[in-house]
């Protein structure tokens, strides 16, 4: 079946520009997550989806960041007035259900904020 | 704050031989540790995992050995392939208290040579 998926893969834009980032899990995984990789940094959690609770928001670095996910299915990751120091690889990952469920990655999205 | 370090940002292996990627963690709250492996350009891709009710897990060429005591965890690759060249992340979370989210070590890139 299809993995997760992930658009645009590349974006560039200026700095100050909104940029909307889009997450299609894997059908039927209730959880879903948004990670970013910094160059030379390790993946960084950001904000966690499980099925119709409170998203985990503890991740996001500033009130610029906010996402949603509707229908209990895509979601999409916002960046208001973006910073060059947004640039990096933005990951989405979904899983079955819960934590001891794999968490399944997408491709990424490659942000370049000039 | 890292809580999860790899501290070698590289290791390069002959074919055949042994590889030996290894992870310290500060958080003594972690109950469940990954191993994913990454691509250029694609998404991280789970490789294996552990509980810390266990010491060690095996999954053909691959095996995970968790010490607790030393919070150490470290993967072996046995006999290494040159598609083992990847970039591979160590991952851990707190399972047992509800935490979903993944706090990952900064990578280790692995190139094994014939």
């Amino acid at each position: 079946g299809a993995g997760v998926s992930q658009s645009p893969s590349n974006k560039v834009t200026e700095k100050g520009k909104d940029v909307e980032l889009r997450c299609d899990p894997i059908s039927g995984h209730t959880a879903l997550y948004w990670y970013r990789q910094s160059l030379g940094q390790g993946l960084e959690f950001l904000i966690y989806f499980q099925g119709n609770s409170a998203p985990d928001k503890s991740g996001l670095p500033s009130d610029r960041f906010s996402a949603e996910r509707t229908g209990g299915s895509v979601s999409t990751l916002t960046i208001q007035r973006t910073q060059q120091e947004d640039s990096a690889v933005y990951l989405c990952a979904s899983s079955l259900k819960r934590a001891q469920e794999t968490q399944y990655f997408g491709p990424g999205t490659r942000l370049l904020v000039l | 704050d890292q809580q999860v370090k790899q501290n070698s940002p590289s290791l390069s292996v002959q074919e055949g031989r042994i590889s030996i990627l290894n992870c310290d963690y500060t958080n003594s709250m972690f109950d469940y540790f990954l191993w994913y492996k990454k691509y250029p350009a694609e998404g991280p891709t789970f490789l294996i995992s552990i509980s810390s009710i266990k010491d060690k897990n095996e999954d053909g060429r691959f095996t995970v050995f968790l010490n607790k005591s030393a919070k150490h965890l470290s993967l072996h690759i046995v006999p290494s392939q040159p598609g083992d060249s990847a970039v591979y992340f160590c991952a851990a979370s707190q399972v047992g208290r509800g935490y979903n989210k993944l706090i990952f070590g900064a990578g280790t890139r692995l190139a094994v040579h014939p």
